[in-house]
């Protein structure tokens, strides 16, 4: 009963690094997205999917990138981490619009 | 446009003590879904409710229960007899319903309420 799993769950990088958050969904839901918190900004979206193939922008995507070759999997990229991108990231899924949304375990991440 | 409101940043209460949590929400379509997140210290997001815009039925489950009344643009969240296993960050999501598949229903979260249930 894996749900989403996301990892890693903590992740240290140097300012200029760069490195993939990896998500992997094992109930068959077309809908996958990741999302940042911050203290006090609540979730805000960074990319969705709304199927293998098909990726767009959320609210927030400056400075990642994401692919979705699988239903499974959705990896999100940061391609050269800034202080800024020290964030709390959440993996999620759902079967579509107005569907529950279920999150990941979270990955704490911290540049420096 | 689409917003959420959870004006209480922070709440403590003492256990046994009930305590509700407000939401209010900005819509400007008919459809839409509703929901509640636990976020304990721990830091994972757990699923508490969902609620679509055409059910303004109560829900009850447990201690837990929620008033939904649209005439307000309100999803209200009430914990009765409140134990320290409470203690969390509770968010407050709306989702609105797109007509194409390939949008994506953008969900929106409230900035959380800290409940903390002091023994």
């Amino acid at each position: 009963n894996a749900g989403v799993t996301q990892t890693p769950k903590f992740q240290v990088l140097k300012t200029g690094q760069s490195m993939t958050l990896q998500c992997a969904q094992d109930m068959n839901h077309e809908y996958m997205s990741w999302y940042r918190q911050d203290p006090g900004m609540g979730l805000r979206l960074i990319h969705y999917s709304v199927g293998a193939g098909i990726t767009d922008q959320g609210e927030v995507p400056n400075g990642y990138n994401v692919s979705r070759s699988t239903t499974e999997d959705f990896p999100l990229r940061l391609l050269s981490a800034a202080p800024s991108q020290t964030s709390v990231y959440f993996c999620a899924s759902s079967y579509g619009q107005g569907n529950t949304i279920y999150f990941g375990e979270g990955s704490w991440l911290t540049v420096v | 446009a689409q917003k959420v409101t959870q004006a209480q940043t922070e709440i403590s209460v003492v256990e046994k003590e009930d305590v509700t949590l407000d939401c209010v929400y900005e819509t400007r379509d008919t459809t839409y879904y509703l929901f509640w997140y636990k976020q304990p210290p721990s830091g994972e997001l757990v699923f508490l409710i969902r609620r679509n815009s055409f059910d303004e039925q109560n829900e009850i489950s447990g201690r837990y229960s929620w008033n939904f009344q649209k005439s307000t643009s309100s999803f209200n969240f009430t914990i009765t007899a409140s134990q320290v296993v409470d203690s969390a960050v509770y968010f407050c999501a709306l989702s609105e319903a797109y007509v194409m598949k390939t949008s994506y229903d953008k969900v929106i979260f409230g900035p959380g309420t800290s409940l903390s249930v002091i023994p």
